[in-house]
């Protein structure tokens, strides 16, 4: 099954800590997209991706840092810089990254500051 | 500024009825959109869209209308199914860029 997973579904951040976040895809797609979900609020784009070695800041990149090594891959790391990172995660990815194309999303993962 | 409303944060509806959620933009350049639909510890998945050349696109029990003289979009589920309680999220595809604009989501119960 073609698909889009992240891992951990659940994952602690202690302060001062970096935390990676899981995203990989079996799509074949070009295009990867990071976002942020926060209570009442919509997602927000943190950084995208539209092809290997190359990626964009979203509307909140501070604290937040990816790759994009290969294809199928864009992990996302939170630095100790992010002083709000509680929030649920949101990988997507899309054909080529263009306008109007449907993006597709992974389950999330729901990061928590101890 | 929030770009992108979804005035309404839930919803309920008896299953076999209509339901009809509402979404408004402010961004009179936005030229497509799209439904999300969003079960819980589940990522949103697509619905359907509608681009603003037309005012109405329909899928099976789902149809979205678009009025762009009032900058307004509605998601209408017919008959609503239990099945379909989820948390729905409208898009916004903002011009000259990759970006979305989501609003920030209607939670819809359907009542069996």
């Amino acid at each position: 099954d073609g698909g889009i997973t992240q891992s951990p579904k659940y994952l602690f951040r202690k302060e001062g800590q970096n935390v990676t976040l899981s995203c990989e895809q079996n799509l074949n797609h070009d295009a990867m997209y990071w976002y942020r979900q926060d209570p009442g609020q919509g997602l927000r784009l943190i950084y995208y991706s539209q092809i290997v070695n190359d990626f964009q800041k979203g509307d909140i990149a501070e604290g937040y840092s990816v790759s994009r090594e290969k294809k199928e891959s864009f992990p996302l790391t939170v630095t100790s810089a992010q002083k709000n990172p509680t929030a649920f995660y949101l990988c997507a990815s899309s054909i080529t990254g263009g306008r109007q194309e449907t993006q597709y999303f992974g389950p999330g993962t729901r990061l928590l500051v101890l | 500024d929030q770009q992108v409303k979804q005035n309404s944060p839930s919803l309920s509806v008896q299953e076999g009825r209509i339901s009809i959620l509402n979404c408004d933009y402010t961004n009179s350049m936005f030229d497509y959109f799209l439904w999300y639909k969003k079960y819980p510890a589940e990522g949103p998945t697509f619905l359907i869209s509608i681009s603003s050349i037309k005012d109405k696109n329909e899928d099976g029990r789902f149809t979205v209308f678009l009025n762009k003289s009032a900058k307004h979009l509605s998601l209408h589920i017919v008959p609503s199914q239990p099945g379909d309680s989820a948390v729905y999220f409208c898009a916004a595809s903002v011009p000259g860029t990759y970006k979305y604009i989501f609003g920030t989501g209607t939670r819809l119960k359907v009542l069996a």
